[in-house]
């Protein structure tokens, strides 16, 4: 009964190369955010998307790719992938509507580029 | 633009003993939410405790508690008779209640629990 659930949750590859994460909510959300946790542990949003609509698109290159097939997925696709791009991605959501609505969180998926 | 500023990277606390994390935000806003996250090293973010900004009333969750000072904008964390299983980073995040109700992180503080 995993509330927000993110594939691989760890990926290891080499540069150059396009992957894909995926993240899953149950709960029922309406709203899921991309996140970067560098090395410093700094949480640095990159998207978010409500009812399936792009509401935040930070400052990220655009080999940074959101989709959102529905409201209870959202992937994240990474193109020619950077030494730089180490780091660990979290998938969250949460319910805008009514009142103060916290985020769920994801696992987190650790990429390592070489 | 609104900034969480979290201006302690490291604390220790001894164990059973108390200890208060604090964040102090900017904003031009009157309705917002705040909130605070522990990050302990399996990497699984969990909320702690949240604050509705229009209520004076401090939130309190067990032994997780906070002074939320509206005026001063200042929202630090209790933690009471500290455990072993504390022991991770907490993040202090803000939310607006309008716009793109997007969520700002803190840098974070790491916690040490000493035994």
């Amino acid at each position: 009964d995993t509330a927000v659930s993110q594939t691989p949750k760890y990926l290891v590859t080499q540069m150059g190369n396009d992957k894909s994460i995926k993240c899953e909510q149950n709960l029922g959300h309406d709203t899921m955010y991309w996140y970067k946790q560098d090395s410093k542990k700094f949480l640095k949003i990159m998207f978010s998307y409500n009812n399936k609509e792009l509401i935040i698109n930070e400052t990220v290159p655009n080999r940074f790719s959101p989709k959102s097939p529905d409201k209870a997925h959202l992937n994240l696709h990474i193109n020619s992938l950077e030494l730089g791009d180490s780091a660990v991605y979290f998938c969250a959501s949460a319910r805008l509507a009514g009142g103060v609505n916290e985020q769920y969180f994801g696992p987190g998926t650790r990429l390592t580029v070489t | 633009a609104q900034t969480v500023t979290q201006s302690q990277p490291e604390m220790s606390v001894q164990e059973a003993e108390t200890v208060t994390l604090s964040c102090t935000y900017d904003t031009s806003e009157s309705d917002y939410y705040l909130f605070w996250y522990k990050q302990p090293p399996s990497r699984q973010m969990i909320l702690v405790i949240r604050q509705e900004a229009y209520k004076q009333q401090n939130a309190t969750e067990n032994r997780f508690s906070v002074n939320f000072q509206k005026a001063a904008k200042s929202f630090s964390l209790k933690i009471s008779d500290s455990q072993l299983g504390d022991a991770a980073m907490y993040f202090c995040a803000y939310r607006s209640s309008s716009g793109t109700y997007k969520y700002i992180f803190g840098t974070g503080t790491r916690l040490k629990v000493l035994a």
